[in-house]
């Protein structure tokens, strides 16, 4: 089965603490990806990083870092130091095997709050 | 910049209503998705075109057909509206160099009284 687990429904935090998004999928594919996508208040999706199953390196962008360990099936989503634009549901994704006509999988997202 | 634009924001419809959803994207990806969202389930795939004239069924098709007749344009059909229907329907695109992003449209919230 291939399936995507977001089991974090709600998050809120006060503003400049650090946050751990958490993500586990499922897949029987040796070759598949991963991505993380922001939803914030206004509505449209906003991709924020793919990895592919390959890869297993630590990826940081600013405030943002990505930590991938297969041995667990997780990839993870850390906010350091977070700001109130941060607020927005996140989504994690699965896209098995290596086509792009692949279907991508989401998870039922984390919404995200930081207070003030 | 990739645009994904979906015909309408915000619809109402009654039940039984044949509704159209459209969406047309200005970067000649071949792939192309519907998704709807709804509260605590995330984004769900209804269907999805990797050509012309081609579908496949997402994970829930049923009350839903879509039409593929040219590259850019997906549209998504429900030919007889349930108030279950009720949601926000997602479009995206995506192009064939690799396993890359989707690019979404801002999403069609449909109320269906």
């Amino acid at each position: 089965a291939q399936k995507v687990t977001q089991a974090q429904t709600e998050i809120s935090v006060v503003e400049k603490e650090d946050v751990t998004l958490d993500c586990v999928y499922e897949t029987r594919d040796t070759t598949y990806y991963l991505f993380w996508y922001k939803q914030p208040p206004s509505g449209e999706l906003v991709f924020l990083i793919r990895r592919n199953s390959f890869d297993e390196q630590n990826e940081i962008s600013g405030r943002y870092s990505w930590n991938f360990q297969k041995s667990t099936s997780s990839f993870n989503f850390t906010i350091t130091a977070s700001q109130v634009v941060d607020s927005a549901v996140y989504f994690c994704a699965l896209s098995p095997g290596y086509s792009s006509a692949s279907k991508i999988i989401f998870g039922s997202g984390t919404r995200l709050s930081i207070r003030p | 910049d990739v645009k994904v634009t979906q015909s309408s924001r915000y619809l109402v419809k009654r039940t039984g209503e044949k509704v159209f959803l459209e969406c047309v994207q200005d970067m000649d990806h071949e792939n192309m998705f519907w998704y709807r969202q709804d509260p605590g389930l995330g984004l769900r795939l209804i269907y999805f075109s990797y050509d012309v004239k081609m579908k496949e069924k997402g994970d829930i098709p049923e009350g839903y057909s879509v039409s593929r007749e040219k590259k850019e344009r997906f549209s998504l059909i429900l030919e007889s509206a349930s108030t279950n229907q009720t949601s926000m329907y997602l479009c995206a695109s995506r192009g064939t160099g690799g396993v890359g992003e989707l690019f979404f449209g801002e999403g069609s919230r449909l109320t269906v009284l």
